[in-house]
């Protein structure tokens, strides 16, 4: 079975960090590439990050560069967000996905259940 | 950045009737526009891909259509779990961008 499972959020005050880890299983790893997804409260969808299977290219979105770090280790199956300078806008449901089969497209295939991270004085 | 644009944004259907879902693209995405389902406290789940390809394990009655910038999503005879939020995704560019989802309200 697919598993993918998040850990790491919790509450951090403004301009504090978190690392957030995505464990999987069930799947070749470092056959796909790698997302992490966010979701504030009662919102939308919102891409934040992308990472190759290699872990060679990375991608963000405007709203985190310079200030998150996608990262991963093939070895152990995992998938890590470093995040830094975090700003109230920043709480959200963050959501670990995987590429769909033959990780040809950047279309969200599997995803994991999240982790809240909540950002408040 | 491409956006991409829902409409409506609560769409009212009965049980048992048709509901047709758009989504536009400020550019063309070509087919790259993948659709999903997120039930109330859960992830979303992958429906369509490459604009009409069903995922694993998507029934029938979902089915998507459309390429360049205009994007229907269509369920036939609604049951009654098919009444929750809907979200489009375009693949085509960097950054990866969603529309801003549309709720389906059980009329």
């Amino acid at each position: 079975e697919v598993q993918l499972v998040e850990s790491g959020g919790g509450l951090v005050k403004p301009g504090g960090s978190l690392r957030l880890s995505c464990d999987t299983s069930g799947f070749t790893f470092d056959s796909y590439s790698m997302n992490w997804v966010r979701q504030a409260p009662g919102k939308g969808l919102e891409w934040v990050s992308s990472i190759g299977k290699s872990g060679i290219y990375t991608y963000y979105a405007d709203s985190v560069k310079g200030r998150f770090t996608i990262s991963r280790d093939n070895a152990k199956g995992s998938l890590y967000l470093q995040m830094n300078s975090l700003r109230a806008e920043d709480t959200a449901v963050y959501y670990c996905v995987r590429v769909g089969f033959g990780n040809v497209y950047w279309y969200f295939a599997l995803w994991g259940r999240g982790t809240l991270v909540t950002v408040s004085s | 950045e491409i956006v991409m644009t829902q409409s409506p944004a609560t769409l009212s259907v009965s049980p048992g009737e048709r509901a047709t879902l758009s989504c536009r693209a400020s550019q063309s995405v070509s087919s790259n526009l993948a659709w999903y389902q997120q039930k109330p406290g859960q992830a979303p789940r992958l429906l369509i891909y490459e604009a009409s390809t069903r995922a694993t394990d998507i029934p029938a009655r979902f089915s998507g259509v459309g390429s360049g910038t205009e994007f229907t999503l269509t369920i036939s005879s609604l049951q009654s779990e098919d009444f929750v939020v809907y979200y489009c995704q375009q693949y085509h560019k960097w950054p990866l961008t969603f529309g801003q989802g549309t709720r389906l309200e059980n009329k």
